[in-house]
């Protein structure tokens, strides 16, 4: 079975602070992994996966399988940031079968 | 296009009322999920279309829930009887065929069942 695991429900960090938020996962083959934003009063929508190993948003997130892990980074907080983050797991060639964590708020304090 | 399109936005009701949700999926996406959300689980899948046909529901937590796709452009959700528990955000979302991995999503029906 594939499960995901955000163990923060909610983080507060000052605006040009490091932040990290904490996803690990667990699947027995070899996944794909994503991070969804749903800012406020928006829709749910794609941040970044890991297979592009992109930075979006100043947003970076490294697959780490012997840690079965997928923190969400970015080296200085913005305001704009603030938003509900979820981490996402499909089975590799099967992306339809897509599990979430239980997402962890990010708040930004000016 | 517009997006997702779900309504209504808001819905409340009583135990024991049928409520009925539905979704309209970007045009030419060939699958369809519906989810649910709520503080303790987050988002759960409760069961997703291909071609309008079911493929995994799985997710589906009851007899008391069920969705159907008539057509390419139009899914409902079902609960019927609606109890206390049900009340949540219920997100559709819809992808195509050759950009499987990202999902797009509607703006949630925010259902409360009283």
């Amino acid at each position: 079975a594939q499960r995901v695991t955000q163990p923060e429900k909610l983080l507060s960090v000052f605006k040009g602070a490091p932040v990290e938020l904490k996803c690990n996962y667990s699947y027995s083959g070899s996944p794909e992994l994503f991070w969804y934003v749903q800012y406020s009063r928006q829709r749910l929508q794609l941040l970044l996966r890991h297979i592009s190993r992109e930075s979006i948003k100043g947003f970076t997130a490294d697959l780490n399988k012997g840690e079965t892990s997928f923190h969400l980074k970015k080296p200085f907080a913005q305001e704009e940031d603030s938003a509900m983050y979820y981490c996402a797991l499909a089975p590799s060639g099967g992306y339809q079968k897509v599990t979430f964590g239980t997402g962890t708020k990010l708040q930004v304090i000016p | 296009d517009a997006g997702v399109i779900q309504s209504p936005r808001h819905e409340v009701t009583e135990m024991g009322q049928e409520v009925t949700l539905r979704c309209k999926p970007i045009s030419g996406h060939d699958y369809l999920f519906w989810y649910r959300q709520t503080m303790m689980r987050g988002l759960e899948l409760l069961i997703y279309f291909n071609n309008n046909v079911p493929i995994d529901d799985s997710g589906m937590p009851e007899d008391r829930f069920s969705a159907k796709m008539p057509n390419a452009s139009f899914s409902t959700l079902k609960i019927q009887p609606s109890e206390p528990r049900d009340s949540a955000v219920y997100f559709c979302a819809s992808s195509s065929r050759n950009q499987a991995d990202t999902q797009y999503f509607g703006p949630g029906t925010r259902l409360t069942v009283l």
